[in-house]
């Protein structure tokens, strides 16, 4: 276990539809970085929060937002969704904003979401 | 922009085999990570490496970090079958923040 937590697990919902992906770091950790993992492909970095700032934007749609809150759970809304949108979505934190500089991400079990 | 590339993307051994993947990034990275996400799993962190030449091992796991901290391996020496999973290579680049660009892993399967 990890300790870091995805809700919910497993996801299934219609094309044009919004949904919402939460994440709640370790203890103590105050980054938490957004993937994307679809079929067959790696990692892609989707958007990093560092104590409920933005910090870095990857390849992320338009489409797709987050937060982090002063809990510092953080949320991945995915809205107008497409069915290439189906994929595997990874939330992962560390203690720092310098996941590079010092230290390693935990990683969530992941959300699997299904767009049809 | 700055691209981390993984070789080979498949590669099937057979227990007992040694099995060695490449990671390479186009830029000078700060450090490099490794992780292995094992079938239906999520990546796991295995080890970091920091300074040029560096060499690591975790038991049958080695870890090298290129002279110029462009390229790395791993190497597994007489795989198991619970070395299955994918491998990916995560460099480390620091800018006004810190950034991780993962490769596209390697998928290992090992044949009894």
């Amino acid at each position: 276990d990890s300790g870091v937590t995805q809700t919910p697990k497993h996801l299934i919902t219609a094309t044009g539809q919004r949904v919402t992906l939460r994440c709640s770091p370790r203890s103590g950790d105050l980054s938490v970085y957004w993937y994307q993992q679809s079929l067959d492909q790696g990692l892609q970095f989707l958007i990093q929060y560092y104590n409920g700032e933005e910090r870095a934007k990857g390849n992320i749609l338009e489409r797709f937002s987050a937060q982090q809150f002063p809990d510092l759970h953080s949320e991945l809304n995915l809205s107008s969704l497409e069915l290439g949108d189906s994929a595997l979505y990874f939330c992962a934190s560390s203690v720092s904003s310098g996941w590079g500089a010092s230290n390693e991400a935990f990683f969530g079990q992941g959300t699997r979401l299904t767009v049809v | 922009g700055q691209q981390v590339m993984q070789i080979p993307q498949y590669q099937h051994v057979q227990e007992g085999e040694d099995f060695t993947t490449y990671c390479n990034s186009s830029t000078t990275l700060s450090n490099i990570q490794w992780y292995k996400q094992r079938p239906g799993g999520h990546p796991v962190f295995l080890i970091q490496l920091v300074k040029s030449g560096e060499v690591k091992k975790q038991k049958r796991l080695t870890f090298q970090f290129g002279e110029a901290k462009k390229n790395s391996s791993l190497h597994i020496t007489a795989t198991q079958t619970t070395d299955v999973g994918t491998y990916f290579c995560a460099g480390g680049k620091k800018t006004s923040y810190d950034k991780v660009i993962f490769g596209p892993g390697t998928s290992l399967s090992v044949i009894p």
